[in-house]
């Protein structure tokens, strides 16, 4: 089976601009969450996509979205971006709810 | 307000002995607990885990400990290899109602040949 795909893997954005991530999952996964990692935060839990539907959301601002489609592709977009937001973000996929979590390579943003 | 936390943001070990890294939590109602490993420019792969029923699961090298009365969780490596350097990140998972992963800020392992 392939792995959780990302794409892009890098990225460069300036500030105020928008950013939109995406997210493959394991064929048969249909949970896929979300993370940044940023140096000496760990992880930090933005959201989980369940058959289309947030079922979570971690501590983050509005700017920080996401979506899912039928065929578990995820999405995350983050709007006006600040310098701040720079990391890496990570996708996992899992077959479901609080199964076991596939991590994809992530993608690296940088803000400007 | 950090629920899983990794106090030691480093460690170095010398290739051969035991690596021991620890993580605490604050919320007893946590139902297991992983391990994931990470090299750079990679994402997080899964190394072991432990339900909150246990005290102690083994995989080869790898041991996790759990002591659910100091809401503490380690994972030794015996015997460290150089290949095991990595960042090692330490998560909780509640899997009742709204459930998520929460992680740990990670400890970066150096095992020196």
């Amino acid at each position: 089976k392939a792995g959780v795909t990302q794409t892009p893997r890098y990225l460069i954005k300036t500030r105020g601009q928008q950013v939109t991530l995406s997210c493959s999952p394991i064929s048969g996964h249909r949970s896929v969450s979300w993370y940044q990692q940023t140096p000496g935060q760990g992880l930090q839990f933005l959201f989980e996509y369940f058959s289309e539907t947030q079922r979570n959301k971690g501590n983050f601002p509005g700017r920080f979205s996401g979506r899912q489609f039928s065929n578990s592709r995820s999405e995350m977009n983050v709007s006006t971006l600040e310098l701040g937001d720079s990391a890496l973000y990570l996708c996992a996929s899992s077959e479901g709810p609080g199964q076991e979590q596939f991590f994809g390579p992530g993608t690296r943003l940088t803000v400007l | 307000d950090q629920q899983v936390k990794q106090n030691s943001p480093s460690l170095s070990v010398q290739e051969g002995r035991i690596s021991i890294l620890n993580c605490d939590y604050t919320n007893s109602m946590f139902d297991y607990f992983l391990w994931y490993k990470k090299y750079p420019a990679e994402g997080p792969t899964f190394l072991i885990s432990i339900s909150s029923i246990k005290d102690k699961n083994e995989d080869g090298r790898f041991t996790v400990f759990l002591n659910k009365s100091a809401k503490h969780l380690s994972l030794h490596i015996v015997p460290s290899q150089p290949g095991d350097s990595a960042v090692y990140f330490c998560a909780a998972v509640l899997t009742s109602g709204t459930y998520k992963y929460i992680f740990g800020t990670g400890t970066r392992l150096k095992v020196l040949a």
